[in-house]
């Protein structure tokens, strides 16, 4: 596709339970990101990738969130033990990464989690 | 800690009428300031972006100002739209960590009146 994809678009899960959120970046590009947009609010930085690496997951909350992007390309953040609090849209953005020295990050549609 | 911070959080224009917003930072290692545009259910868009070596960037309708000892930055929309109505992030980010993750203000929200 043209530009970065998220699936799925919406989720509602119960309090407790686990979920996976995937982002399919934009084609050739090495730098992915993961935020966190809370109503009413700015997108808050997660976790970023360099290739298959998570370089920095300053942002993640907690040892619930977690992260991978095995092959360099698609990614997924996974959710243990879902709160309540959980709920906000998940946002993905990718980059051409520092090798490009390109800060531009294009940002997908989002997943809105809601936790029941 | 709220390292960039925007005002206002709402601002209603006429159509055909300037819409400014202003962000200051905090951190002056911060040397790359995009605007991003947000429609309801959508994910941020960038809309331009300024790094501090020059003071202004325009880009058709829309400008940025920048203030470097005042660590602020504005964005200037002239001959508002109905179309622009959205919600409009400043953010920053620091080209010299290990990557150009973004620390974004809490956006205002822009009506434009037709």
């Amino acid at each position: 596709g043209a530009g970065v994809s998220q699936t799925p678009s919406n989720k509602v899960t119960e309090k407790g339970k686990y979920v996976e959120l995937r982002c399919d970046p934009i084609s050739g590009h090495t730098a992915l990101y993961w935020y966190r947009q809370s109503l009413g609010q700015g997108p808050e930085f997660l976790i970023y990738f360099q290739g298959t690496g998570a370089a920095d997951d300053s942002g993640l909350p907690n040892d619930r969130f977690f992260a991978v992007r095995p092959e360099g390309s698609v990614s997924t953040l996974k959710i243990q033990r879902t709160e309540r609090g959980d709920s906000a849209v998940y946002l993905c953005a990718s980059s051409l990464g520092l090798a490009a020295r390109s800060e531009t990050q294009y940002f997908g549609p989002g997943t809105r989690l809601l936790v029941l | 800690q709220q390292q960039v911070k925007q005002s206002p959080q709402s601002l209603i224009v006429q159509k055909g009428g300037i819409s400014i917003i202003n962000c200051a930072y905090e951190n002056t290692a911060f040397d790359y300031f995009p605007w991003y545009q947000q429609f309801p259910g959508k994910g941020p868009a960038l809309l331009i972006a300024i790094r501090p070596d020059v003071s202004e960037k325009k880009e058709g309708r829309f400008t940025i100002s920048f203030n470097k000892s005042a660590k602020q930055f504005s964005l200037h929309i002239m001959d508002s739209q109905p179309g622009d109505s959205a919600t409009y992030f400043c953010a920053a980010s620091y080209s010299g960590g290990s990557n150009y993750k973004l620390t974004f203000g809490k956006g205002t929200l822009l009506t434009v009146n037709p």
